[in-house]
């Protein structure tokens, strides 16, 4: 079975600018989870959709949306880019989202924000 | 909210040298417990889990972790460190947020294994 996948692996931004993030979950994995990784915070949970539906969010600003299809590939987006977005950005898949499920991590969009 | 602690932020080892990396959770219903690994370039790996029965859990790479309920605690060890197992290594906690995953990770410890 193919991994997660992300795309694109890394990107350059400037300040004010939005960004989409793909991320395409393990055949059969029907939720996905968004993480924040950076040196200072280390990984925190952005949010976790589930049938297109968006059901646990962490505490970002609005500025972070993301969204899921029907093939349960999701895309995150950050408009109006801050230095302080640089991140890598780590998508999850699990099967139903379910606590004793285990989630399977990509390798990550880096971001840059210049 | 629940929140997850990694006190030892860097450890640097010789190779054979025991590990043992601590975790504390706080979150007072069930959780289910994970220690992930980075190694350098690579993205996150599941290396053990704690879901219930035998709070003594194996992974990979003969690592093991134990969950003492009474500390909320689920540290990490391996009797015999070797220099490929030079990682980062993340505590995390999935508790129930409506039934659904809502996971905290630790900060991460950085393990240095000298040869």
């Amino acid at each position: 079975k193919a991994g997660v996948t992300q795309t694109p692996r890394y990107l350059i931004k400037t300040r004010g600018q939005q960004v989409t993030l793909s991320c395409s979950p393990i055949s059969g994995h029907r939720s996905v989870s968004w993480y924040q990784q950076t040196p200072g915070q280390g990984l925190q949970f952005l949010f976790e959709y589930f049938s297109e539906t968006q059901r646990n969010k962490g505490n970002f600003p609005g500025r972070f949306s993301g969204r899921q299809f029907s093939n349960s590939r999701s895309e995150m987006n950050v408009s109006t880019l801050e230095l302080g977005d640089s991140a890598l950005y780590l998508c999850a898949s699990s099967t139903n989202g379910r606590t004793q499920e285990t989630q399977y991590f990509g390798p990550g969009t880096r971001l840059l924000v210049l | 909210a629940q929140s997850v602690s990694q006190h030892n932020h860097h450890v640097i080892l010789s190779e054979a040298a025991s590990l043992e990396l601590g975790c504390n959770y706080s979150y007072g219903g069930t959780v289910n417990l994970f220690w992930y690994v980075q190694y350098p370039g690579q993205h996150l790996q599941l290396l053990l889990k704690y879901f219930s029965g035998d709070p003594l859990v194996k992974g990979i790479k003969g690592f093991e972790a134990e969950f003492i309920k009474s500390k909320f605690s689920f540290n990490l060890r391996k009797p015999s460190v070797q220099w490929s197992d030079t990682a980062e290594y993340f505590c995390a906690v999935n508790a129930p947020s409506g039934g659904y995953q809502k996971v905290t990770f630790g900060t991460g410890t950085k393990l240095q294994v000298i040869p």
